[in-house]
């Protein structure tokens, strides 16, 4: 594929609803990043997979988030019992591993409202 | 814990007049920094980066950035915008042997006619 894909694009749900967003890496990157995008604010890291293990899960904000990944590929992000405060731009970034810096390309994001 | 700060959230400017973007950062130790561009409606790409070497950076459309260690600085310039330059620049900080991007609150820069 050309690039990082990421769906839905948009997400309406009522809060208490649960919410899956879905990212396609870019093919042959092995590390998978998840951030998070609120109104008037820079980006918030979420979770990191290297492989389909996630060595750094530190970001996310509550125990109603998860994310895993598969065959080192897709990765969903769930939230759980969503809350107004959840709304907000979730942007997934795909890049190879290596020794040195990579370049993580970033996907279009999934706008989710809740109401 | 690293942290960066992008001053000015909004700056309008006119057509072909200079412009600077503000970014300093928390820690000079061993860091890896990059400006990242968000035009109306599309993700975030890449502008330019400072891994390692000439503290001067560009871009290919014209935008430079200097890497600053004694003041914790990595301020965006571009000689003369044009209207095309209209979008949300963000600066970002890694730090070595991290994969986490620490991210600004973004600059919106509007280029007026």
């Amino acid at each position: 594929g050309a690039g990082v894909s990421q769906s839905p694009s948009n997400k309406v749900t009522e809060k208490g609803k649960d919410v899956e967003l879905r990212c396609d890496p870019i093919s042959g990157h092995t590390a998978l990043y998840w951030y998070r995008q609120r109104l008037g604010q820079g980006l918030e890291f979420l979770i990191y997979f290297q492989g389909n293990s996630a060595p750094d899960k530190s970001g996310l904000p509550s125990d109603r988030f998860s994310a895993e990944r598969t065959g080192e590929s897709v990765s969903t992000l769930t939230i759980q019992r969503t809350q107004q405060e959840d709304s907000a731009v979730y942007l997934c970034a795909s890049s190879s591993f290596g020794t040195n810096y990579n370049e993580q390309f970033f996907g279009p994001g999934t706008r989710l409202t809740v109401l | 814990a690293q942290s960066v700060t992008q001053l000015d959230s909004q700056v309008p400017v006119f057509e072909e007049a200079p412009v600077e973007l503000r970014c300093n950062y928390s820690s000079s130790v061993s860091v890896y920094l990059f400006w990242y561009v968000q035009y109306p409606n599309q993700g975030l790409q890449l502008l330019l980066k400072y891994l390692s070497g000439s503290t001067l950076v560009e871009s290919i459309n014209g935008f430079e950035a200097e890497f600053n260690k004694s003041q914790t600085s990595f301020h965006l310039r571009k000689p003369s915008v044009h209207i095309s330059d209209t979008a949300e620049y963000f600066c970002a900080v890694i730090q070595g042997g991290s994969e986490k991007l620490v991210f600004g609150k973004g600059t919106k820069l509007t280029v007026n006619p």
